[in-house]
């Protein structure tokens, strides 16, 4: 079955630097790759998504890349605040219907 | 449009007892799926449900149950329970449209079994 793997599972930055999170996959099947944002005492949020035929996507200061031969992808923060601290989630899902593989997580602490 | 809440938000049991969470998905969409989330071993998929039929299920002993109802609310059942099924868990529901599917999360339910 799928396994996703997560780097770093600790991430310290200044505030207004960029962070990068990276995250593996193992089913050459997966298809869509989103990143969940999970704050302290609450649900994940989703904060952005890809499929498999883009290679890139952006929303404001956040970023993922998708590269499928490597099968890898990356989340990209950019000039990052003290709001961005939380713990981002990275999964991986074959298509529609099937369940969501998750990474272990990684927790971003922004200091100002 | 409200998001997906979950009841109870907090449940302390005991070894041996079962216990039942609610998950009320957002209005419209016909699958939930649930997760157990703990400190090591992160998100984990337990099963799924759509229409009122489980469609995926995870590997996860036979005390962890779940149904749905005709309006899509979701309960998940826990029998006997261990000590080490104290976790979050977590529900997420989807509306799947022309092929793509993207799951909302609740706040969960902390479950801590003494």
């Amino acid at each position: 079955g799928e396994n996703v793997e997560q780097h770093p599972s600790t991430l310290s930055v200044q505030e207004g630097d960029s962070a990068v999170i990276k995250c593996t996959y193992s089913d050459s099947a997966s298809n869509y790759f989103p990143w969940y944002k999970q704050e302290l005492g609450k649900g994940p949020q989703l904060i952005i998504d890809i499929r498999s035929n883009v290679g890139e996507k952006k929303d404001q200061r956040i970023a993922v890349t998708l590269n499928k031969t490597a099968k890898h992808f990356s989340l990209h923060i950019t000039e990052t605040q003290p709001e961005d601290s939380a713990v981002y989630f990275c999964a991986a899902r074959r298509q529609a219907g099937t369940a969501l593989i998750f990474g272990k997580g990684t927790t971003l602490s922004v200091s100002s | 449009k409200a998001g997906v809440t979950q009841t109870p938000r907090y449940l302390i049991k005991t070894r041996g007892q079962q216990v039942t969470l609610s998950c009320s998905p957002i209005s419209g969409h016909r699958s939930v799926s649930w997760y157990q989330q703990t400190p090591g071993q992160g998100l984990q998929f337990l099963f799924e449900y759509f229409s009122e039929t489980q469609r995926n299920k995870g590997n996860f002993p036979g005390r962890f149950s779940g149904r749905q109802f005709s309006n899509s609310r979701s309960e998940m059942n826990v029998s006997t329970l261990e000590l080490g099924d104290s976790a979050l868990y977590l529900c997420a529901s989807s509306l799947r449209t022309g092929g793509r599917e993207t799951q909302y999360f609740g706040p969960g339910t902390r479950l801590l079994v003494l």
